[in-house]
């Protein structure tokens, strides 16, 4: 499997652009999670979707962040108007839930906001 | 609510052990993790323990778990400095699916 998949590894934008940040989750997946990570604040859990179904949203900072899964095998995390301190790593992961709930991460998408 | 603490820095000497400690709150927790990461990349599982278990052991890594204390710790036995890279503790959460992450551990290994 190639694992949870993420793009774009890297985005520069401007302050105020809208930005689309995409992942794959392994297929067979029941359970997929969005983090952002800064030095500040650590690993921060944003949303976390169960068979395409948003669970916990509370993690999601503001009206300007909103995320979707349209089917098993996609989702987004969109900024919109993206500003300077959401600069950060953000991270996609999924699980098969399960008694384990080991989680896979992806390799992160390094958002930069100018 | 449910919480996962863990130091911010270690740093060891190459070929000494490292032990990283973590602690608790959620009593229920049946599953606790550790998880890596390197530089540039995501988190790497490294290895999980059921709470009915003391202890685990996996090549240069030994998990140690007093469920009384809530207190998770991971040793790695000669470390190397390809060990360098932060770890984080993780216990399974109270909401069906989702873990609960400590700030990570930053391992820093002197040559």
């Amino acid at each position: 499997d190639a694992g949870v998949i993420q793009s774009p590894r890297h985005e520069v934008t401007e302050m105020g652009q809208e930005v689309t940040l995409r992942c794959k989750p392994i297929s067979g997946h029941d359970y997929l999670f969005w983090y952002r990570q800064t030095m500040m604040r650590g690993l921060e859990l944003l949303i976390y979707f169960n068979n395409n179904v948003p669970i916990d949203d509370s993690g999601m900072p503001e009206d300007r962040f909103s995320a979707k899964m349209p089917n098993a095998s996609f989702s987004t995390l969109k900024i919109q108007p993206s500003e300077p301190r959401d600069s950060a790593v953000y991270f996609c992961a999924s699980s098969l839930g399960g008694d384990t709930d080991t989680q896979y991460f992806g390799p992160g998408t390094r958002l930069t906001v100018l | 609510g449910e919480d996962v603490e863990q130091s911010l820095f270690l740093s060891v000497r190459e070929g000494d052990s490292s032990v990283i400690n973590c602690t608790y709150t959620d009593s229920s927790s049946t599953y606790l993790y550790w998880y890596k990461q390197e530089p540039g990349a995501g988190l790497q599982l490294l290895t999980y323990i059921f709470s009915n278990m003391d202890m685990k052991q996996d090549q240069r890594l030994t998990v140690l778990l007093n469920k009384k204390d809530k207190h998770l710790s991971l040793r790695i036995a000669d470390t190397q400095t390809g060990d360098s890279a932060i770890y984080f503790c993780a216990s399974k959460g109270g909401s069906q699916g989702n873990l609960i992450f400590g700030k990570g551990t930053k391992l820093s290994v002197k040559p």
